[in-house]
């Protein structure tokens, strides 16, 4: 069966550190990957897709920066975090018609 | 931007009322579908409701699509305290076959 990971499920940083979250995907191959971000209270806001290794769309200009090293796994990024990039993060890959989900990562930044 | 806006933003009902909530787009699409998200947890797909549908059923779960309109609705029946959660309509039509999510509406059933 198809299952998603997502990790850390939950990160403090500093202003101006660096990020690294990681998305992998097991038992199925070449998934459409996506990146979401949400504010507290808040919709969903799509930040990168993917549809293969090494293929990055960007859907918003931002201090984040998304990667596709492996078939399954994804990784979103930061050089110099912003207090403004606190929120709950999402990983989503799509078998065909609907999403499935990872847990999220809670990111707060101080 | 978002395509899909939720109405109401929050409701509070009783265990065992009809909680309905309220979707509307602004481009054509090819399916909408809602989501659940538990407090703290990611968005579990509920239930896809395609264009040329009017209504559809999932077990306590009625869904309407008007595409005339452009708004879908959501009815859970015999609401339960487990059914508190944000609910999100999605859909495709805005960016092609990506989805895109409303803001959500936050039901919460006191027992």
């Amino acid at each position: 069966s198809q299952t998603i990971h997502q990790w850390p499920a939950t990160l403090v940083q500093p202003v101006g550190s660096p990020l690294s979250l990681e998305c992998t995907v097991e038992g199925t191959s070449n998934p459409n990957l996506y990146w979401y971000r949400q504010a507290a209270g808040r919709g969903l806001q799509l930040l990168f897709y993917s549809v293969g290794i090494g293929q990055i769309s960007s859907e918003v200009p931002q201090n984040l920066s998304a990667s596709r090293p492996q078939d399954r796994q994804f990784i979103l990024s930061s050089k110099k975090l912003l207090l403004s990039d606190s929120g709950f993060y999402l990983c989503a890959w799509t078998p065909g018609l609907f999403y499935t989900f990872g847990s999220g990562t809670r990111l707060t930044v101080v | 931007s978002q395509q899909g806006e939720e109405d109401p933003q929050a409701l509070s009902i009783q265990e065992g009322e009809n909680a309905t909530m309220n979707c509307s787009y602004k481009t054509s699409i090819n399916n909408l579908q809602w989501y659940r998200q538990n407090s703290g947890r990611g968005l579990v797909h509920l239930i896809l409701i395609r264009s040329n549908e009017r209504e559809k059923h999932s077990g306590r779960l009625r869904v309407t699509l008007d595409t005339s309109k452009k708004s879908s609705s959501l009815l859970i029946t015999a609401s339960r305290a487990a059914d508190t959660a944000s609910y999100f309509c999605a859909t495709d039509g805005y960016a092609g076959n990506m989805l895109t999510f409303g803001g959500g509406t936050r039901l919460m059933v006191k027992p």
